[in-house]
């Protein structure tokens, strides 16, 4: 189980994001973060707890190890404010789950 | 870089079946797929996966033993058979590749399944 906060974020462009994403076991470093905008597919943005996918911007950047996991967003652009949700899967068999998402809103 | 379209997604009536297909874009189609789904206003749930080659298939707990993920390779198409379809299967389904097997990366579009009497 991956449990997220916080639920919603309110922050203005420029600031720094800070998301995290606690496992109820440890998931070693197998945990990815999504970005999710309205009436969008989910796009990999982290994986490998820390590794940036193809093409995203270095203001991206995750951290963490074991059970706690971190997102940070730096310096925020207005095209970053959307729902971000971490992701692990299970030793064997393999299953996957997703926290239940933290909505980054322009405050 | 692979594209994956979804089709299939409808109003269905709760007890009766519906298959989805995705298919994907490129030559090879040799990697494993997933599907995901997301219920109207709420978050992510994964529902199976299979590998590259069919040999191996898994289930989230909610739609074991009621979907059935399966490929064909020489059309590049990816499908999920659902059965027994409830009220709580409405949702958009995701088609998306497995990265590693641990992540997922393309994702499709997505296709809306309602299921509703």
């Amino acid at each position: 189980i991956l449990t997220q906060s916080p639920d919603t974020l309110s922050l203005s462009p420029g600031e720094r994001a800070t998301l995290s994403c606690r496992a109820s076991q440890s998931v070693m470093t197998y945990l990815a973060w999504y970005q999710q905008k309205p009436g969008q597919a989910p796009r990999l943005l982290i994986y490998d707890t820390s590794s940036r996918a193809t093409g995203i911007p270095d203001r991206f950047s995750g951290s963490g190890s074991g059970t706690d996991f971190t997102l940070t967003i730096s310096n925020l652009e207005p095209e970053d404010f959307a729902v971000y949700y971490c992701q692990q899967r299970s030793n064997w068999p393999p299953t996957y789950s997703f926290g239940q998402g933290t909505k980054l809103e322009i405050k | 870089q692979v594209r994956l379209v979804e089709s299939g997604g409808g109003v269905v009536q709760p007890g009766t079946s519906l298959t989805l297909s995705c298919v994907a874009s490129g030559r090879s189609f040799s990697y494993g797929m997933h599907w995901v789904r997301q219920a109207p206003g709420k978050g992510l749930e994964w529902v199976a996966v299979i590998w590259y080659d069919g040999s191996n298939t898994y289930y989230g707990d909610s739609v074991k033993g009621r979907f059935t993920i399966s490929r064909d390779n020489s059309k590049n198409t990816l499908y999920l058979q659902m059965n027994s379809l409830r009220v709580d299967d409405t949702a958009i389904y995701f088609c998306a590749r497995d990265q590693e097997s641990n992540y997922f990366d393309p994702w499709g579009q997505g296709t809306l399944v309602t299921v509703s009497s």
